[in-house]
């Protein structure tokens, strides 16, 4: 089936240490997002990237990187320069074409 | 950047009620999508509606660009419905759709 796979669902982290999330898309959609969503918030986005090899910064992409070497894939690390990491992040994208954007199941992250 | 804001912030029903949840936007968009982000977290596309009105099955949407705003509407609400609903505008030639903080639904049996 196609859709948008994240991994892990859970994930537990030590303050200092970098975590990837993982993000694979197999819709052949071309722009692929992250969002990160605090308790009783809407989502907010951290980067995005239109094509390969190119992103761009969202609003809150401080203590955050991604990379884009492959169309399917976007992952994003949560860095140790972030000072609030604990959140549930969603990965998302779109076609070209189309304007709906398309959800995976997220990842929630915990820092102890 | 635009502003969104959505109303009620939280709403209890019994099942089989009707609702309308209300999305007001501060300025022109060209996009606007509402969400239900289920009790596991998962976000699931509703409507793709920047302006006009769209229905599918017991729920229905309706953008009134000019006035900014936008409102879906719940008909015979079931237990299912239960998560939080979100409307998404984007305006001018952004890619970023910009969430509002949505609106809790519980509807109890």
């Amino acid at each position: 089936d196609g859709g948008i796979t994240q991994s892990p669902k859970y994930l537990f982290r030590k303050e200092g240490q970098n975590v990837t999330l993982s993000c694979e898309q197999n819709l052949n959609h071309d722009a692929m997002y992250w969002y990160r969503q605090d308790p009783g918030q809407g989502l907010r986005l951290i980067y995005y990237s239109q094509i390969v090899n190119d992103f761009q910064k969202g609003d809150i992409a401080e203590g955050y990187s991604v990379s884009r070497e492959k169309k399917e894939s976007f992952p994003l690390t949560v860095t140790s320069a972030q000072k609030n990491p604990t959140a549930f992040y969603l990965c998302a994208s779109k076609a070209e074409l189309l304007r709906e954007l398309f959800f995976g199941e997220g990842s929630r992250l915990t820092v102890l | 950047g635009i502003q969104v804001e959505q109303s009620p912030p939280d709403l209890i029903l019994q099942e089989g009620a009707n609702s309308t949840l209300r999305c007001n936007f501060s300025d022109s968009v060209n996009n606007l999508q509402w969400f239900h982000q289920n009790p596991w977290g998962q976000l699931i596309n509703l409507f793709y509606i920047p302006s006009g009105t769209k229905q599918n099955g017991r729920l229905s949407a309706t953008t009134v660009a000019t006035e900014r705003y936008s409102l879906l509407y719940i008909s015979s609400s079931q237990t299912t419905d239960s998560g939080v609903y979100f409307c998404a505008p984007t305006q001018g030639g952004s890619e970023k759709l910009v969430f509002g903080k949505g609106t809790k639904l519980t509807v109890n049996p």
